[in-house]
C-alpha cells in the first residue's frame, strides 16, 4: 500500500520569505499526487495536482510543486509567503486499487503546519 | 452554492450513545468518502462509496457504518460511541472513481465523546 511522508510537522517562516514543504511517497509506480490546504476550522481544498506531463505544476495562491519520480518526491514551494498562507498543508497520493478497489481514494500525509510571521 | 454540507458542525456525545453524522452533496458526484482527522495522524479513511448502493471499508472502519441509498447522501453512524472516536470528521466527494478525480471536502464535524 502507498504511504506519504511529510518530513516537517511545523514550518515557521517570516512574511515574504520563500518556503518549501517536503513530501515523499512510497512507491515508484505511477500515481497521482495532490497538495491540499486546510485553513483554521475549515475543510480541505485543492492547491494543485500532478497527473502527468510537465513535472512542474502550478496551483492557486502562487504555489507550485515539482514531481521527481526518481526521488519519489512532490515538494511544495512558494517564492514569497503571506500571512494569509498560514494553514496546514497536506500531501496526498492516489493509487487505484487500494483498499480493495476503492478507486480515487486519497492517502494523506500527516500534514505540515505553516506559520507565517510578520 | 454547490458543495458538501455536513451536520452537525459540532457535537458532544455521551459514551454508549448512537450518533449519525450527516453528509449531503449537490454536485452529483459518484464517489463519497468519510475521513477522520486526528492531531499528528493526518486524515484516515473510514468508509467510502464508489456509487449509490455500494460501500466499502477504509483504513479505520471499526465502530462505524455507512449507507448510500442515493447519490446525494452519505451518512456515517456510530452505533455505540467510545471516547477514542473523539475526532474531526470530514465528508468528501469526487466526480468519478478514477484516481485522478479531485476530492471536495465538507467543513467538518467536531465530535467529542465523553
Amino acid at each position: 500500500a502507498q504511504s506519504v511522508t511529510q518530513l516537517d510537522s511545523q514550518v515557521p517562516v517570516f512574511e515574504e520569505a520563500p518556503v518549501e514543504l517536503r513530501c515523499n511517497y512510497s512507491s515508484s509506480v505511477s500515481v497521482y499526487l495532490f497538495w491540499y490546504v486546510q485553513y483554521p476550522n475549515q475543510g480541505l481544498q485543492l492547491l494543485l495536482k500532478y497527473l502527468s506531463g510537465s513535472t512542474l505544476v502550478k496551483g492557486i495562491n502562487g504555489f507550485e510543486a515539482e514531481f521527481n519520480k526518481s526521488q519519489t518526491s512532490f515538494h511544495l514551494r512558494k517564492p514569497s509567503v503571506h500571512i494569509s498562507d498560514t494553514a496546514e498543508y497536506f500531501c496526498a497520493v492516489s493509487d487505484p486499487g487500494d483498499y480493495g478497489g476503492s478507486q480515487g481514494n486519497l492517502i494523506f500525509g500527516k500534514g505540515t503546519k505553516l506559520s507565517v510571521k510578520p | 452554492i454547490a458543495g458538501i454540507t455536513q451536520a452537525p458542525t459540532s457535537q458532544i456525545l455521551a459514551a454508549g450513545r448512537r450518533m449519525t453524522l450527516r453528509c449531503t452533496q449537490d454536485m452529483r458526484h459518484n464517489a463519497m468518502y468519510w475521513y477522520r482527522q486526528d492531531l499528528g495522524l493526518g486524515l484516515r479513511l473510514i468508509h467510502y462509496s464508489n456509487t449509490a448502493g455500494t460501500t466499502g471499508k477504509g483504513e479505520v472502519p471499526d465502530g462505524y457504518s455507512v449507507s448510500r441509498a442515493n447519490t446525494d447522501d452519505f451518512p456515517l453512524t456510530l452505533a455505540s460511541a467510545v471516547p477514542s472516536q473523539t475526532s474531526v470528521y470530514f465528508c468528501a466527494s469526487s466526480l468519478s472513481t478514477g484516481a485522478a478525480s479531485e476530492a471536495f471536502f465538507g467543513q467538518g464535524t467536531r465530535l467529542t465523546v465523553v
